[in-house]
């Protein structure tokens, strides 16, 4: 079965743009998270989608966003970009919401410019 | 204060120790622990996963569980160069269970 696939896998963008990342999870998982990943704050929750809805959101401004699709794919975007946005977003999928095991993606590394 | 303390190291031990990763946390409202190996440039890769206090056992891996204390530990024994990695611990409460929260993440290098 395949992973948890994430494109693009690397990223150059300069401030006050916006940026879309996206993710495929692996077949049959219906539960998306995002995190973001940083050398000073490490591994933060960013949001959580399941049958198309969010369902859990981090403590992270309206600058992040997200969205699914019916086929569990999932997009994140963000907009007005700002040097710290610079990090590893990290996409993680499971068969359904609550506890479940989440598995990883490779990530997509993001560098503001 | 972080709801979640993890020595971020680095760590270097010679090939065959016993390692022991450990972090504390705060919210009382963890009940799910977890355990992951990230590589470089890699995704988080689940090595133990815990509910509650007690024990676990896969292979190398050990993973102790101390509500009272919380405070939670994993033990690697036989330490091979292949465990060489960024050891980060991630928990949970069960409202909002795939809401982790994690670590800051150990660095751990083995020595042939």
């Amino acid at each position: 079965k395949a992973g948890v696939t994430q494109t693009p896998r690397y990223l150059i963008k300069t401030r006050g743009q916006q940026v879309t990342l996206s993710c495929s999870p692996i077949s049959g998982h219906r539960s998306v998270s995002w995190y973001q990943q940083t050398p000073g704050q490490g591994l933060q929750f960013l949001f959580e989608y399941f049958s198309e809805t969010q369902r859990n959101k981090g403590n992270f401004p309206g600058r992040f966003s997200g969205r699914q699709f019916s086929n569990s794919r999932s997009e994140m975007n963000v907009s007005t970009l700002e040097l710290g946005d610079s990090a590893l977003y990290l996409c993680a999928s499971s068969y359904t919401t609550g506890m479940e095991t989440q598995y990883f993606g490779p990530g997509t590394r993001l560098l503001v410019l | 204060q972080k709801e979640v303390e993890q020595d971020p190291g680095p760590l270097s031990v010679p090939e065959g120790a016993i390692v022991s990763l450990n972090c504390t946390y705060s919210n009382s409202a963890f009940q799910y622990f977890m355990w992951y190996r990230q590589y470089s440039r890699k995704g988080p890769e689940l090595l133990m996963y815990t509910y509650s206090s007690g024990n676990k056992e896969d292979g190398r891996f050990t993973a102790q569980v101390d509500k009272s204390s919380k405070y939670i530990s994993l033990f690697i024994r036989d330490s091979q160069p292949s465990d060489s990695a960024t050891y980060l611990c991630a928990m949970s409460g069960i409202q909002g269970a795939q809401k982790l929260v994690f670590g800051q993440g150990t660095r751990l290098t083995i020595n042939p």
